[in-house]
């Protein structure tokens, strides 16, 4: 199975200031087809995972273009410019290239 | 709109088999793929299965002994089955279409 490792486990940002994520997987997330199917899903305590980002860097409708996804291969990363206090949560990168398909550990955004 | 919901038992006992439905409006299923995703408490996602817009399925290989996902499409449902359950089995299971993730219905195993 491909292991999704995230970096940090977690991290406390003042409003305003900005915040990183980093995903690595075992092996290369390039599909067939060349396209890279890794998203970005936020978890807000208590509720239903939200996905975020998916194919490393499209924004879903509705999610502020102060998130931004990049990367390739093995190496991507999650980034707020700004975060805000609605930021808050667990964030999870997800594989979706490789069966069966692999979450990250999650990363615990806290607002410092 | 899109939207998933899931139902199921609530508590299912030790040994016993689990049967959940995931309940979609807004899009067809044959048009679109559903995935079932879980979560111990206080723990990650776990991607269990999948069922494709044809029919076909994939499953996580350390479920697969266990699990089966089905649907029908008349009524707009998916079903996940899972026998031999156990402890480590309880979680809050989601079923999802890409970006739409239904509400999660917690599972209890225990006698």
């Amino acid at each position: 199975d491909v292991v999704m490792t995230q970096t940090p486990v977690s991290l406390s940002v003042a409003i305003g200031q900005p915040a990183s994520i980093s995903c690595k997987s075992s092996q290369s997330l390039v599909g067939t087809s060349g396209k890279t199917y890794l998203n970005w899903l936020l978890q807000r305590p208590g509720q239903s995972p939200k996905r975020l980002i998916y194919l490393v860097s499209k924004l879903d409708s509705g999610i502020p273009d102060r998130f931004s996804g990049s990367g390739s291969e093995t190496d991507f990363t999650l980034k707020i410019s700004r975060v805000e206090a609605d930021d808050l949560g667990v964030y999870y990168c997800l594989q979706g290239t490789h069966f069966p398909h692999t979450f990250g550990s999650g990363t615990k955004l806290e607002i410092k | 709109q899109v939207q998933l919901k899931e139902s199921g038992p609530g508590l299912v006992q030790p040994s016993q088999t689990l049967s959940l439905t995931c309940t979609v409006s807004g899009f067809s299923l044959t048009s679109y793929n559903v995935h079932w995703v879980r979560q111990p408490p206080g723990k990650g996602l776990e991607w269990m299965g999948v069922i494709w817009s044809g029919g076909n399925t994939d499953y996580n290989s350390a479920l697969k002994p266990r699990l089966s996902i089905s649907r029908d499409t008349s009524k707009s449902q998916v079903f996940l089955t899972m026998n031999s359950l156990q402890t480590e089995d309880t979680g809050i299971y989601y079923c999802n279409r890409g970006a739409y993730w239904g509400q999660g219905t917690l599972v209890t195993v225990s006698s």
